[in-house]
């Protein structure tokens, strides 16, 4: 079945160490995003790609970064420069690349804990 | 840049209808519904773009107001399945990209 994988569904880290979230695709999508969601904050876009080999920064994306070497994946690292990185993340692709109007495909989400 | 929604919450009783805003200060090229269950994904519900044309489940309605860069999610004779947080996203005119942006969320809870 075609859809969006994200590992680990939940994950603990010390402060100070850098964790790297994934997010895999089989639906042959051209746009990738990640999205950080917090209570009462809605669906804040860290950073996104239309192509592969190239991402944008969306509202909130120091202390993160990204790469898209492939078509199918996009991960996304939470750095020690993240001064709040305990949230609940979300990783969404969509067809038809370049200024899309397609749907948003979700993952399951992966919940990050610092310590 | 972030659209707001209104209300942020509602309290329903099954067989209610309910209308649920989304408003941006900037021109709009198309506006995204989604819904999201307590600890679950987001799940698709519509596209609305500029010019008329909608894609969406035939269950659910929606507006757009080019000139006001509002849309309204109206949700009639709700049902218990219902009940989750809606969320709008937009993508500005004038970007002409991918970039997506939500509003914080509308919590919607039917009664029995």
């Amino acid at each position: 079945d075609g859809g969006i994988t994200q590992s680990p569904k939940y994950l603990f880290r010390k402060e100070g160490q850098n964790v790297t979230l994934s997010c895999e695709q089989n639906l042959n999508h051209d746009a990738m995003y990640w999205y950080r969601q917090d209570p009462g904050q809605g669906l804040r876009l860290i950073y996104y790609s239309q192509i592969v080999n190239d991402f944008q920064k969306g509202d909130i994306a120091e202390g993160y970064s990204v790469s898209r070497e492939k078509k199918e994946s996009f991960p996304l690292t939470v750095t020690s420069a993240q001064k709040n990185p305990t949230a609940f993340y979300l990783c969404a692709s969509s067809s038809q690349g370049a200024f899309n109007t397609g749907e948003l495909f979700f993952g399951e989400g992966s919940r990050l804990t610092v310590l | 840049q972030q659209p707001v929604q209104s209300p942020q919450a509602v309290i329903l009783r099954e067989g209610e209808d309910a209308v649920i805003n989304c408003s941006s200060s900037k021109a709009l090229y198309s506006v995204h519904w989604y819904r999201q269950k307590h600890g679950e994904a987001p799940v698709f519900l519509m596209i609305l773009l500029k010019g008329g044309e909608q894609k969406g489940h035939e269950k659910i309605s929606a507006s757009f107001n080019e000139k006001k860069q509002q849309s309204s999610l109206y949700l009639t004779a709700s049902q218990l399945s219902y009940s989750g947080t809606y969320f709008c996203g937009t993508q500005l005119l004038l970007n002409r990209d991918d970039k997506i942006i939500f509003g914080k969320g509308t919590r919607l809870h039917i009664l029995p």
